[in-house]
């Protein structure tokens, strides 16, 4: 079984600080993780995608995540929030095959002027 | 090269009537995804489709609900003699073929409300 665990429903961060959003994950096989961010009344958009190979994995819009599996996380970060990053985020797990995902509660993040 | 299309965006029903809710694939897609996400949550997997055959329904409700995917037109999600707490929004996916190098597109939802 797999599960997704984000630490913290609400983030609040300034324009042109640090965005670190933390997903938490459970899975019995190899996982497969995902971020996406969905905007108001729309749907989701993959932000990034750890499979395998390298652990730092770059998305869109500047937005990256590290696979940690000793700690079994994978937080997504950006150097420099943006208005435009207000949305919320999804993390979520796959088992080894097919597009099946396990979804987080999801984190709202805001971004302060 | 239009998206995920689902329609409609927003449905109200009452209780006891049925909802019906359409998915079209990205054009070429055969995996159809479907998920729910009740309010303040996130979604989760209701049913795994490809053309004509159910693949994956874990997700799904034992009763009431139903999905389908023919060979021609759109996906169907099908609920009938909805209730309150089917109140949601529930999303649709797709993607050419089965696996993680292949990223699913998801559709806007449809925001199902029962009154």
């Amino acid at each position: 079984a797999q599960s997704v665990t984000q630490l913290g429903s609400h983030v609040s961060v300034s324009e042109g600080a640090l965005v670190l959003l933390r997903c938490n994950y459970s899975s019995s096989v190899p996982p497969y993780l995902f971020w996406y961010v969905q905007y108001p009344n729309q749907g989701l958009q993959l932000l990034l995608k750890y499979t395998t190979g390298a652990t730092l994995v770059k998305g869109i819009n500047g937005f990256e995540a590290e696979f940690k599996k000793s700690e079994t996380s994978f937080h997504l970060t950006k150097p420099s929030a943006h208005m435009s990053d207000a949305a919320e985020y999804f993390c979520a797990v796959s088992a080894s095959h097919g597009n099946k995902l396990v979804f987080g509660a999801g984190t709202i993040l805001r971004v302060k002027s | 090269n239009a998206g995920v299309m689902q329609n409609p965006r927003h449905l109200v029903r009452r209780r006891g009537q049925e909802a019906r809710l359409r998915c079209s694939p990205v054009k070429g897609h055969s995996h159809v995804y479907w998920y729910r996400q009740l309010p303040e949550e996130g979604l989760k997997f209701m049913v795994y489709l490809q053309k004509e055959n159910i693949i994956d329904e874990s997700g799904m409700p034992k009763e009431r609900f139903s999905a389908e995917f023919p060979k021609e037109g759109p996906s169907i999600l099908r609920i009938q003699q909805v209730v309150r707490g089917d109140s949601a929004a529930y999303f649709c996916a797709s993607s050419p073929e089965q696996g993680l190098n292949t990223e699913a597109f998801f559709g806007q939802g449809t925001r199902l409300t029962v009154v």
